[in-house]
């Protein structure tokens, strides 16, 4: 069955630190989907990433990175030079393609605070 | 704008009310879905519909009905609401399911059954 797992509840960084979100999945499908989301202390839910199974390639964009390892099973979030504006809800989910119920399954979230 | 759109955004409710959250999108987009949102729980998925007039169960779909009509709409009814309800409520739209593209969120609806 899917499964996201987020072990990292809550994280306090101080500003300028660097900071990696954990984000470890199951999933018994060759072919699958993994996503990153913030939430903002305003509390809407935005899209930063989509990674498929078959690009290994870790991606960079900004002071984000992510690194993608189908060996441990992991799809890490690493903020690099991090800022107050970073503080919010962060959340790692899954789909599986050949997923016949088409569910997604969500992580249960790292809140993260950025000390000034 | 493109963009998801929920009302109510706020609403306080009594047992057994039944009650209906709307969803509307304008981006032409096939795969709706209902997610509620609660402290160490995370997100987890209600409902989903693939396209008009086809709906599946999520995770927690008990004590929650949806429909899918028409393309831009995905109305949530809880026809019976009670306290464990009582929960921040997001829908989402995607270009199409099976998890390729990313999702659009809704502003929330919070949502508090006495």
């Amino acid at each position: 069955a899917q499964k996201v797992t987020q072990a990292q509840t809550e994280i306090s960084v101080v500003e300028k630190e660097d900071v990696t979100l954990d984000c470890v999945y199951e999933t018994r499908d060759t072919t699958y989907y993994l996503f990153w989301y913030k939430q903002p202390p305003s509390g809407e839910l935005v899209f930063l990433i989509r990674r498929n199974s078959f690009d290994e390639q870790n991606e960079i964009s900004g002071r984000y990175s992510w690194n993608f390892q189908k060996s441990t099973s992991s799809f890490n979030f690493t903020i690099t030079a991090s800022q107050v504006v970073d503080s919010a809800v962060y959340f790692c989910a899954l789909s599986e393609l050949m997923n016949r119920d088409d569910k997604i399954i969500f992580g249960k979230g790292t809140r993260l605070h950025i000390l000034p | 704008e493109a963009q998801v759109t929920q009302n109510p955004r706020y609403l306080i409710t009594v047992t057994g009310k039944k009650l209906t959250v709307t969803c509307s999108q304008n981006m032409n987009h096939e795969y709706m879905s209902w997610y509620r949102q609660d402290p160490g729980l995370g997100l987890r998925q209600i409902y989903y519909s693939m396209n008009v007039e086809v709906t599946d169960k999520g995770d927690v779909p008990e004590g929650y009905k949806v429909s899918r009509k028409e393309k831009r709409n995905f109305p949530l009814i809880l026809e019976s609401p009670s306290p464990n309800q009582t929960s921040l409520y997001f829908c989402a739209s995607s270009l199409r399911g099976q998890g390729f593209y990313e999702q659009y969120f809704g502003p929330g609806t919070r949502l508090t059954v006495t």
